[in-house]
């Protein structure tokens, strides 16, 4: 069964920096693009950012380009969010999903990351 | 950057009777069209793809259509697992890949 787990969230205050991660299991991993998503409290659903599998080009959001960066390990099936410089309006649920040909299946639960001081 | 766009934002429905949802795009995505539903809590979860094919496991009462930049959820006949937010989103033209804003379905 497939399954996406995030972890490394929390409180942190502005400007400064915080790693998510996302464990998958259940599926080969190094086949498959992966997103990050986001939602802040209240909100829809904004995606951030993409690694593709096997090379291609990383995408970003114009709202985290040059702040976040994406990365992954598929020898330990797992992805990365670096989250630099954060602001206030990054507070949001972050959650990881697979890429299924531009869709987003299945989802993380999500790992909630608040930005205050 | 392709803008999504649903209607109506709440829509009050008794348990039993269909629900239409609307998701408009700024242009053409083509089938290109996925819908997901939303429980409080709970991650979205993939109902339907290429803007009327069910995902697996999701009950047939769930039906999407339309192509272009008009697209319907209809959900024939609600039962009480289905009162959620659904977003729809578009997977046509990319980087970004956008969604809409949602549409709350609630009890009546």
């Amino acid at each position: 069964q497939v399954h996406l787990v995030e972890s490394g969230g929390g409180v942190v205050q502005p400007g400064r920096s915080l790693r998510l991660s996302c464990a998958a299991s259940g599926f080969t991993f190094s086949f498959y693009g992966m997103h990050w998503a986001r939602q802040a409290p209240g909100k829809g659903l904004e995606w951030v950012a993409i690694i593709p599998s096997n090379g291609g080009s990383i995408y970003y959001a114009d709202s985290v380009k040059g702040r976040f960066t994406i990365s992954r390990d598929d020898s330990k099936n797992a992805m990365y969010l670096q989250m630099n410089s954060l602001r206030t309006e990054d507070t949001a649920v972050y959650y990881c999903a697979r890429d299924q040909s531009g869709r987003f299946d299945p989802w993380g639960q999500g790992t909630l990351v608040t930005v205050s001081s | 950057e392709i803008v999504m766009t649903q209607s109506p934002a709440t829509l009050s429905v008794s348990p039993g009777e269909r629900a239409t949802l609307s998701c408009r795009a700024s242009q053409s995505v083509n089938n290109k069209l996925a819908w997901y539903q939303q429980k409080p809590g709970q991650a979205p979860r993939l109902l339907i793809s290429d803007a009327s094919t069910r995902a697996t496991g999701i009950p047939a009462r769930f039906s999407g259509s339309g192509s272009g930049t008009e697209f319907t959820l209809t959900i024939s006949s609600l039962q009480s697992e289905d009162f959620a937010i659904y977003y729809c989103q578009q997977y046509h033209n990319w980087p970004p890949w956008t969604f809409g804003q949602g549409t709350k379905v609630e009890i009546k």
